[in-house]
């Protein structure tokens, strides 16, 4: 059973306010990351970290932020908060190097900006 | 990155096996492929990866083509459970998985 965990599940806000979704995993991950999906389509990597105070960009431009204080935790922030913004958001954590680990992924973050 | 390429959809009955395929044509010696599955309103999950041999676990198994030029999960006996949209997927390192669109799993009761 994967120990990562996402919060709030969903989240409907208004246009021009700040969100932060969180993300925190219990397996002592180095690894982590965060997809943005939209529903039925591709997950897009948008933000990864390979430890404490190491965060890169991911393939899909994203106007969000991230930071890496903690090792459990990944938390993603936006800081003006827009209608294009509205998607759903997947935090994911591995051990080893993906080629031979596994990603445990959380159970998502929908977030709908009106 | 190497592409892989799925069948958008397939089909199932219940209780029965299925064969789902990827090409990935221009796998490099060091890709390993890796395959998720996302059920519904859920994040992926992972379900088996290999490098060269066929592999096995309790959930599925991974045929590999000589030439490594394609693959195929087989599911034994389905359930409703597994419908989901299953991605092949390849890396070589990089540590950043990229998923394409995957293949969408229908099982027919």
């Amino acid at each position: 059973e994967a120990d990562i965990y996402q919060t709030p599940r969903y989240l409907v806000i208004g246009t021009g306010k700040k969100i932060t979704l969180e993300c925190s995993q219990t397996m002592g991950h180095d690894k982590m990351y965060w997809y943005q999906q939209d529903p039925g389509m591709e997950l897009h990597l948008i933000h990864y970290s390979y430890g404490v105070n190491s965060t890169e960009k991911g393939d899909l431009s994203s106007e969000s932020t991230v930071s890496r204080i903690r090792t459990e935790h990944f938390p993603l922030t936006l800081e003006s908060a827009r209608p294009s913004h509205t998607s759903q958001y997947l935090c994911a954590s591995s051990e080893l190097g993906t080629n031979t680990g596994e990603l445990f992924f959380g159970e998502g973050s929908r977030l709908t900006v009106l | 990155d190497a592409k892989t390429t799925q069948p958008n959809s397939m089909e199932s009955n219940e209780e029965e096996p299925v064969h789902l395929p990827c090409n990935h044509s221009t796998i490099s010696g060091t890709d390993y492929i890796h395959w998720y599955r996302q059920l519904p309103s859920q994040g992926p999950e992972y379900v088996i990866h290999g490098l060269t041999s066929n592999v096995n676990n309790r959930m599925a198994s991974l045929a590999i083509a000589e030439d490594r030029k394609s693959s195929t999960l087989i599911l034994h006996r389905t359930t409703l459970r597994d419908a989901a949209v299953y991605y092949c997927i390849l890396n070589f390192g990089n540590e950043k998985l990229t998923f394409g669109t995957g293949t969408r799993l229908t099982i027919i009761p």
